[in-house]
């Protein structure tokens, strides 16, 4: 089945760093979304990309809809605290009405 | 606003019982799905359906049954519950063609011991 192959598995960094984050699949996506999951919580939408090649911002973070249809990166710029969480990136794939591909996350904490 | 509603958060089951999960939205949604949270394996669906009365299987549906008699509520049942089956499981909902719109519950905690 497809599959997603999210890169870095975690970070550590200071708060005020910028973070890039991305996700890779072996077949086409016709919309790539990214969600962040508080602990004990479920996960809450970000952004969603519907074109290749789109870049959309939301606050602080900027996605990106890759060319090839087959990758998609998410960027935080000037990291805070709370930004703290586990973020996913998801694909919906060609004629797949509402199921979702996820990767397997990417854990982010921040050091004040 | 609710939006969904997944009862119990916590659960702990013994090797062999069965028991029901349940999912309700409000927000008259056609798409319902569930998910399973594994560490280190992102969510993984294990049942969606598209509206009521209809329900298909995802990636990884064995030992999970599910129906759909209203719009409102998608329960996930355990038939017999095995040690695999101990994770976090959630519910989702969205119109049908637009999964960009999804919205999880807070999960259900399951333990099998």
């Amino acid at each position: 089945g497809q599959q997603l192959n999210q890169s870095p598995q975690s970070m550590f960094i200071q708060e005020g760093e910028d973070v890039s984050m991305n996700c890779t699949s072996s077949s086409i996506f016709n919309t790539w979304l990214w969600y962040k999951q508080d602990p004990g919580e479920g996960p809450v939408l970000l952004i969603a990309l519907y074109k290749a090649g789109e870049l959309t911002s939301n606050g602080r973070l900027t996605a990106q809809f890759g060319i090839t249809r087959k990758d998609s990166f998410l960027n935080i710029s000037a990291s805070i605290p709370s930004d703290v969480g586990i973020y996913f990136c998801a694909g919906q794939g060609v004629g797949s009405q509402g199921n979702l591909i996820f990767g397997k996350g990417t854990k982010l904490s921040v050091k004040p | 606003n609710a939006g969904v509603t997944q009862t119990p958060k916590f659960q702990v089951l013994k090797t062999g019982q069965s028991m029901t999960l349940q999912c309700a939205q409000d927000m008259n949604h056609e798409y319902m799905s569930w998910y399973r949270q594994d560490p280190g394996m992102g969510l993984r669906l294990i049942h969606y359906s598209v509206g009521a009365g209809i329900t298909d299987q995802g990636e990884v549906p064995n030992g999970y049954n599910v129906s759909r008699s209203t719009t409102e509520d998608f329960p996930l049942r355990l038939l017999s519950a095995a040690p695999s089956q101990t994770s976090v499981y959630f519910c989702a909902s969205n119109p049908w063609d637009r999964a960009t719109e999804a919205f999880f519950g807070q999960g259900t905690r399951l333990t099998v011991v």
